[in-house]
């Protein structure tokens, strides 16, 4: 299995430019959850969605923050506009059924500058 | 908004030593997950326990969800420098499938 994959692991980019990043979950998960970590604030949820559907997005900081799930085997989550607080790691992990442990992915490391 | 406390925040241990770590909330959760991180990396699930004063390990790993349903410890024993890395315990808000983590427990391990 290869796991949680998520693309790009590092992205820099000026303010105001468009962010998106990618996930793709584990084959046969059917929930996906985005999540942010900073020094300040953790791990912090954003969203995640179950069978493709979004659930919950009530960590989603602000309307800059949108994250799509158009198939089983993809999500992304874009900033428009990027602002430097939004740097950050951010994960995307999945799991099969929501109650136990989620495996996460290695992150997209979020410079915004 | 809930909170979850770990502590010690970090500590360094001697190689060999058992290392002991915990979490406490204010509110009460239905699952309990540890995971560890190493850098540049995701968080790792180390275990799970889902019903009150379960205790359960994973090799040189034990942990426990607490009576109240407010907190849980990990335990590791006889500690080695792979063990080195962030600990996060995470609980689940009833009703929900969302985790909430603690802050994390950074651990040292000295040859």
């Amino acid at each position: 299995d290869a796991g949680v994959i998520q693309s790009p692991r590092h992205e820099v980019t000026e303010m105001g430019q468009e962010v998106t990043l990618r996930c793709k979950p584990i084959s046969g998960h059917d929930y996906l959850f985005w999540y942010r970590q900073t020094m300040m604030r953790g791990l912090e949820l954003l969203i995640y969605f179950n069978n493709n559907v979004p659930i919950d997005d009530s960590g989603m900081p602000e309307d800059r923050f949108s994250a799509k799930m158009p198939n089983a085997s993809f999500s992304t989550l874009k900033i428009q506009p990027s602002e430097p607080r939004d740097s950050a790691v951010y994960f995307c992990a999945s799991s099969l059924g929501g109650g136990g442990g989620y495996t996460f992915g290695s992150g997209t490391r979020l410079t915004v500058v | 908004g809930q909170q979850l406390n770990q502590s010690p925040q970090s500590m360094f241990i001697q190689e060999g030593e058992d290392v002991s770590m915990n979490c406490t909330s204010s509110s009460i959760f239905n699952t309990w997950l540890w995971y560890k991180q190493d850098p540049g990396e995701g968080p790792v699930l180390l275990i799970a326990l889902y019903k009150a004063g379960e205790l359960t390990s994973n090799g040189r790993l034990t942990a426990q969800f607490g009576i109240t349903r407010k907190d849980s410890f990990l335990n590791i024993s006889a500690s080695i420098p792979s063990d080195v890395g962030i600990y996060f315990c995470a609980g689940r808000i009833s009703g929900t499938y969302k985790y909430i983590f603690g802050t994390g427990t950074r651990l040292k391990v000295l040859a």
